[in-house]
This record gives C-alpha cells, sequence and structure tokens, in this order.
C-alpha cells in the first residue's frame, strides 16, 4: 500500500498568514506515462463530506478560489493557502488516487491562532 | 447535477451485515467507478473499494473478505455489504464518484469530485 504522511497533524494561524500542509508518499504517484502526479487534496468541515479542491497535484478544481494552491512531484507534495480566511477553518486530507487500495494522509487540522 | 445520496440502517448489531445503497441522480452510472469511503468519527478516510458499471470490483485487500459491491444501472444505483461486522466498522459511509480515463491504452482513476453527503453506521446490540 502507499502510505501517504501529513504534516503537521494541527496548525493554528492567524487570519492572513500563509499555510502550508505537507504530504509524503511513500511510493512515487507520479505516472511516466503523462507526467502527471496522481495526487488530489480534499477540504473537510464538520458534518459535511470531503470537498475536493486540488488534482493531479496542483490543478485547482473549478470554483476554488486561487488562494489554494498545490505543488510538488513524485513523493513530496505540498498545499498552500496564501492568506488565511474564515473560512478556510477544516481539516484538510491528500491522497492518492495512482494505485489501489487508494489511500488517504491522516489529515491537518486547521484552526485560528 | 450530480447528486449521490446514500442510504440505508443507521443501526446494525455486531456480526450482522451492513448494506448501503448509494443513488445517483443527474447523472448516469455508466461508464464509472463508485467508490465506497469510510470515516470513523474523529478520524480519517478509509478506502473500501470501488465498483465500475459493467459490475467489475476492486476492494481493500484489509475488508476484502468481508465486502461486496454491486451496481443496479436500472435504478441508478450502487450498493455495500460488510458482513460481520464489529464495533471497528462503526463510521460514515460515504460513495463517490471517480472518472477514469485511458493513458497510453491503460485506464486510470481519476479524482473523486463528487461525493454523497454520507450516512452514519452505528454497531450496537
Amino acid at each position: 500500500d502507499i502510505v501517504m504522511t501529513q504534516s503537521p497533524d494541527s496548525l493554528p494561524v492567524s487570519l492572513g498568514e500563509r499555510v502550508t500542509i505537507n504530504c509524503k508518499s511513500s511510493h512515487s504517484v507520479l505516472y511516466s506515462s503523462n507526467n502527471k502526479n496522481y495526487v488530489a487534496w480534499y477540504q473537510q468541515k464538520p458534518g459535511q463530506p470531503p470537498k475536493l479542491l486540488i488534482y493531479w497535484a496542483s490543478t485547482r478544481e473549478s470554483g476554488v478560489p486561487a488562494r489554494f494552491s498545490g505543488s510538488g512531484s513524485g513523493t513530496d507534495f505540498s498545499l498552500t493557502i496564501s492568506s488565511l480566511q474564515a473560512e478556510d477553518v477544516a481539516i484538510y486530507f491528500c491522497h492518492q488516487y495512482f494505485i489501489t487500495p487508494l489511500t488517504f494522509g491522516g489529515g491537518t487540522r486547521v484552526e485560528i491562532k | 447535477q450530480v447528486r449521490l445520496q446514500e442510504s440505508g440502517p443507521g443501526l446494525v448489531k455486531p456480526s450482522e451485515t451492513l448494506s448501503l445503497t448509494c443513488t445517483v441522480s443527474g447523472g448516469s452510472v455508466n461508464n464509472y467507478y463508485w467508490s465506497w469511503i469510510r470515516q470513523p468519527p474523529g478520524t480519517g478516510l478509509e478506502w473500501i473499494g470501488y465498483i465500475f458499471s459493467s459490475g467489475n470490483t476492486d476492494y481493500n485487500p484489509s475488508l476484502r473478505s468481508r465486502v461486496t459491491m454491486s451496481v443496479d444501472t436500472s435504478k441508478n444505483q450502487v450498493s455495500l455489504k460488510l458482513s460481520s461486522v464489529t464495533a471497528a466498522d462503526a463510521a460514515v459511509y460515504y460513495c463517490a464518484r471517480v472518472p477514469v480515463e485511458k493513458v497510453r491504452g491503460l485506464t486510470m482513476l481519476r479524482e473523486a469530485s463528487y461525493w454523497g453527503q454520507g450516512t452514519l453506521v452505528t454497531v450496537s446490540s
């Protein structure tokens, strides 16, 4: 199985500050045939299902604010919120959809400091 | 707009079989994979498995011996059965739509962009 290790577990941040969440996969999720990384990032708020923010490691889903961005390749990935807004308080998960069993990171809780 | 709705008993007794249905509206079940994912309260996400509209399945090895998925294209539904449940199976269960694409002849999964709201299953006698 590909293990997705997220850090940190929890991240208290002031409004307007930059947020960076890291995710490391135990095996590369880069497919050489199309040069795409099969990693997605989801945001989950209490009582709601996960919401897709980023796919292919760096492609923003339609309707997602531009302050959210993804980067990385191979085994190391990051999700960045350029300027934290109150509505961004949530748990964020990374996810690999390269090989089954599909797996998720443990989640990072972003809260207001 | 595609909508997914999970349904089924919210309470299952230990050792019995959990049965859930995901009803798809605003789109067809055809030509997609449909994943089931669960989330125990306060913890992370676990992929249970998926089924293609043709009936092909792939299950998480950790649950494979207890999982059965099926698809009913006439009702636009996919179903999950998990047998011999224990307290460890208590969770919110989600269904999600997984598109696919061909890359040099190989079928590759895409990201799951549509999820149901989830249904909470409690295991208790």
